[in-house]
């Protein structure tokens, strides 16, 4: 069974850093890229970048840019995103989940994480 | 940023009817459009992809329709389960976007 298995919620405080993970199982984990996606509460989803775990190269939605980094360790199928410094507002539940193979600029995502919930208060 | 927005924002829908879900581009997205159901305290799931190839596993009463920047999701018959937020995805363009939702509640 192809799996997205995510870390356990997070509480922080402002100015804090934390890394988030996203362990893959069931399928060969260098073949499909995978993307984050923000949700904050109450709102839809926010595309936040992407990762080919054959190489870690990555690609951002402009408005986490500079603000989050995603990698991976391909050696224990496992992606990863992080923050230096949390602020209040990325207060969300963040998911990761698995692209199709094959596509050059993006595709639908399938599997999904059980999602990860970050709270940052002071 | 190709915007994606859908309509109603709200559906209320009686058990055994049908409910239609719009979802329309602000660019030409060819047919690179998926549908995701997400209820409450869980993980979106694919549902359509290609715009209207059902995912492995999905009911033949969830059935998409579309191509270019006009796109329908339509469940035919409503069953207890359904009762959820939909989201639309463009895939086309970069970044890749997603519809602010459309929540189907009971009637």
């Amino acid at each position: 069974e192809v799996q997205l298995v995510q870390s356990g919620a997070e509480v922080k405080k402002p100015g804090e850093s934390l890394r988030i993970s996203c362990k893959g199982s069931g399928y060969s984990f260098t073949t499909y890229w995978i993307s984050w996606v923000r949700q904050m509460p109450g709102i839809g989803l926010e595309w936040m970048g992407r990762i080919d775990p054959s190489d870690s190269y990555t690609n951002y939605s402009p408005p986490f840019q500079g603000h989050v980094t995603i990698s991976a360790d391909k050696s224990i199928t496992t992606a990863y995103l992080q923050w230096k410094s949390l602020k209040a507002s990325d207060t969300a539940v963040y998911y990761c989940a698995r692209h199709a193979p094959g596509y050059i600029i993006s595709s639908w995502l399938d599997p999904w994480g059980q999602g990860t919930l970050v709270t940052v208060s002071s | 940023e190709t915007v994606m927005t859908q309509s109603p924002a709200t559906l209320s829908v009686s058990p055994g009817e049908r409910a239609t879900l719009s979802c329309r581009a602000s660019q030409r997205v060819s047919s690179d459009l998926a549908w995701y159901q997400q209820k409450p305290g869980q993980a979106p799931r694919l549902l359509i992809y290609g715009a209207s190839t059902r995912a492995t596993g999905i009911p033949a009463r969830f059935s998409g329709r579309g191509s270019g920047t006009e796109f329908t999701l339509t469940l035919s018959s409503l069953q207890s389960e359904d009762f959820a937020v939909y989201y639309c995805q463009q895939y086309n363009n970069w970044p890749q976007t997603f519809g602010q939702g459309t929540k189907v509640e009971i009637k």
